[in-house]
């Protein structure tokens, strides 16, 4: 079946890059997601990236897709304390919905 | 902001009760999706529309229906509540049935059983 894995908690310091990481077990999926969610607010659509490509950079945040090992990271570059929040994995699995992982709360320390 | 709009934000009533939540999708977006988020299950896929129709479902329990209407805006409605069914209920939008456009969230609504 479908299943999205994340680790749950990673803490920073503030100026640090932040790796977030992600395994996924669709390998029919076309698109794989980032999601981040601040207390008490929505999902926002970080940024996305289809299935054919290995790397994608927009400003400071780079994915990384290991479409082999179905990995999947996130890394945030120069750490804000405003980057706190809980950030989802999503797959666009075959099943035409998104499957999210637990999600990973970080924590960035001034 | 993403575009999608969801009411109420607060959702306060009783075991038994039943409510409609509302969701109004980003313009030009015809499929809707509800998802459930609850600290024990996590987010869980409910339900999707696209352009009037149901297009999937997930674990979307019995007591629970939804639709979409005409001007594509749709509501979830849960009925005979119990104490687990409070949660974060959200809606996203895209612009089609697949999954070859990405999903705008809205806020949510915070529904609480008491």
């Amino acid at each position: 079946g479908e299943d999205v894995e994340q680790s749950l908690f990673l803490s920073v310091r503030e100026g640090d890059s932040s790796v977030i990481n992600c395994t996924y077990t669709d390998s029919s999926s076309t698109y794989l997601y980032w999601y981040k969610q601040e207390p008490g607010a929505g999902l926002q659509l970080l940024t996305y990236i289809f299935s054919n490509m290995d790397m994608k950079q927009d400003q400071r945040l780079t994915v990384l897709l290991n479409k082999k090992d179905k990995h999947l990271s996130l890394r945030i570059a120069d750490t804000q304390t405003g980057d706190s929040a809980i950030y989802f994995c999503a797959e666009s699995g075959n099943t035409g919905k998104l499957i999210f992982g637990q999600g990973t709360t970080l924590q960035v320390k001034p | 902001d993403s575009g999608v709009t969801q009411t109420p934000k607060h959702l306060i009533t009783a075991t038994g009760q039943r409510v409609t939540l509302r969701c109004s999708p980003r313009s030009g977006d015809l499929s809707v999706y509800w998802y459930q988020q609850s600290l024990d299950q996590g987010l869980q896929f409910l339900i999707q529309y696209y352009n009037g129709e149901e297009r999937a479902k997930g674990n979307i329990l019995e007591r629970f229906s939804a639709q979409q209407f005409p001007d594509l805006h749709s509501e979830l409605n849960l009925s005979s509540l119990e104490l687990g069914d409070s949660a974060l209920y959200f809606c996203a939008s895209s612009v089609g049935p697949g999954m070859s456009s990405p999903l705008h969230f809205g806020n949510g609504t915070r529904l609480t059983v008491t």
